[in-house]
């Protein structure tokens, strides 16, 4: 079962715009993470929030956190046609037993 | 450092056949993980090894064995190959499970024919 559920499915902006990807969860967390994934390829970490944190920022990435409302959103300021790529949410479940388990993705296209 | 590594790329099977994907890391990570990505569903998690020894069933084991060979190898066997195991299967690795950043492997194509 999904825990974490991307927000909107697909995005496409122009280069130089800003993006903001939205993750709900359902269950407490120990962390919510973020990854990149380009076509045809493996996924790369972006950027880890934890549990107590609200805000991180990693250059152009920023990501929040509210715990109260179960939500997490990526913003990357500034996108370049390169940010073109499947960005997903993962999230480890706080608990004895916690596995990451990732949403469903969302594509982001950066026109040019 | 060759990070994570997959074998092979691609793979043809038709249904019944057997094959081993293969995986291998030079992290000295603890943990290993298989899983297998389909259109519109994510990833979802197949088997995982939280440390060398030690293996346990994911979100979706049917149909899959693993072996945690050594500290390094992790590999995932379809012992008779179904056209829904068709897929992209990547292996990722971490330090420890749950609390660390995962390292994914480029991915297999698998096609069952």
């Amino acid at each position: 079962s999904q825990q974490g559920e991307e927000d909107p499915q697909a995005l496409s902006i122009q280069e130089g715009e800003n993006a903001t990807m939205n993750c709900s969860y359902k269950t407490s967390i120990n962390n919510l993470q973020w990854y990149r994934q380009n076509s045809g390829r493996g996924l790369v970490h972006l950027i880890l929030i934890r549990s107590n944190e609200r805000e991180k920022h990693s250059g152009r990435l920023r990501v929040t956190l509210d715990t109260s409302k179960k939500s997490s959103s990526l913003l990357i300021t500034a996108s370049r046609a390169a940010d073109t790529a499947s960005y997903f949410c993962a999230t480890d479940a706080a608990g004895a037993n916690s596995k990451l388990t990732f949403g469903k993705g969302i594509t982001l296209s950066v026109r040019p | 450092n060759a990070g994570v590594t997959q074998t092979p790329k691609f793979q043809v099977l038709k249904t019944g056949q057997s094959m081993t994907l293969q995986c291998a890391q030079d992290m000295n990570h603890n943990s290993m993980y298989w899983y297998r990505q389909d259109p519109g569903m994510g990833l979802r998690l197949i088997y995982y090894s939280a440390s060398e020894g030690t293996t346990d069933k994911g979100e979706v084991p049917n149909g899959y064995n693993v072996s945690r060979l050594n500290k390094r190898e992790f590999s995932l066997r379809l012992e008779s190959a179904a056209p829904s195991q068709t897929s992209v299967y990547f292996c990722a690795t971490n330090r420890d499970r749950g609390m660390d950043t995962q390292y994914f492997g480029p991915g297999t194509r698998l096609t069952v024919l």
